[in-house]
């Protein structure tokens, strides 16, 4: 089965504190691709990362940063110094190699307040 | 490029009427998807269509209808709305298939009352 879970529902943080939002995969394919999409308040969905299963190197880009740990069937997505415009709700997808869609996660809606 | 646009952006239906929710795309992808995204939850694939005249079932097709006559538009079709299909829609669409990176519309806001 193909399954993606974010465990924390809501996450409030105060500008320019750290926050991590957690995803964890499950899926049987060797190979598979995982996703974070940004929904801001408006609505729409933003691409921010795409990582294939064979590269498990952390990227960062700015103030975001991904850790994907294959051990932990993990791929984590940390904003550093957050600022009230990162408040929006979050999905982790996966898409399996054998699959035709993403799986999507429920998502994590964070808050940053001044 | 206008990208993925979708319209409307609202609408209110009342329980037995139908509709049909337009998608166009101007990248030339052809792969082209249609999402549900109920409150508090991810998103859920309705249909999907790998290219001109070829569509397919995803996770949650039943009351809807697709057809993709051309490369650009991919509209889905409401027939008989139950209270159950108020949710927001999203189409999106890629180049290459789900692996790649998917462009979404805005989304249309969808109340059956």
């Amino acid at each position: 089965a193909q399954k993606v879970t974010q465990a924390q529902t809501e996450i409030s943080v105060v500008e320019k504190e750290d926050v991590t939002l957690d995803c964890v995969y499950e899926t049987r394919d060797t190979t598979y691709y995982l996703f974070w999409y940004k929904q801001p308040p408006s609505g729409e969905l933003v691409f921010l990362i795409r990582r294939n299963s064979f590269d498990e190197q952390n990227e960062i880009s700015g103030r975001y940063s991904w850790n994907f740990q294959k051990s932990t069937s993990s791929f984590n997505f940390t904003i550093t110094a957050s600022q009230v415009v990162d408040s929006a709700v979050y999905f982790c997808a996966l898409n399996p190699n054998s699959g035709y869609a993403l799986n999507f996660g429920k998502g994590t809606s964070l808050l940053v307040t001044p | 490029n206008a990208g993925v646009t979708q319209t409307p952006k609202f609408r209110i239906l009342k329980i037995g009427q139908s509709m049909t929710l337009q998608c166009t795309q101007d990248m030339n992808h052809n792969y082209m998807y249609w999402y549900r995204q109920d409150p508090g939850m991810g998103l859920k694939l309705i249909y999907y269509s790998v290219g001109a005249g070829i569509t397919d079932k995803g996770e949650v097709p039943n009351g809807y209808n697709v057809s993709r006559s051309t490369t650009e538009d991919f509209p889905l079709r409401l027939e008989l709305a139950a209270p159950s299909q108020t949710s927001v829609y999203f189409c999106a669409s890629t180049t290459a298939g789900p692996s790649y990176e998917q462009y979404f519309g805005p989304g249309t806001r969808l109340t059956v009352t």
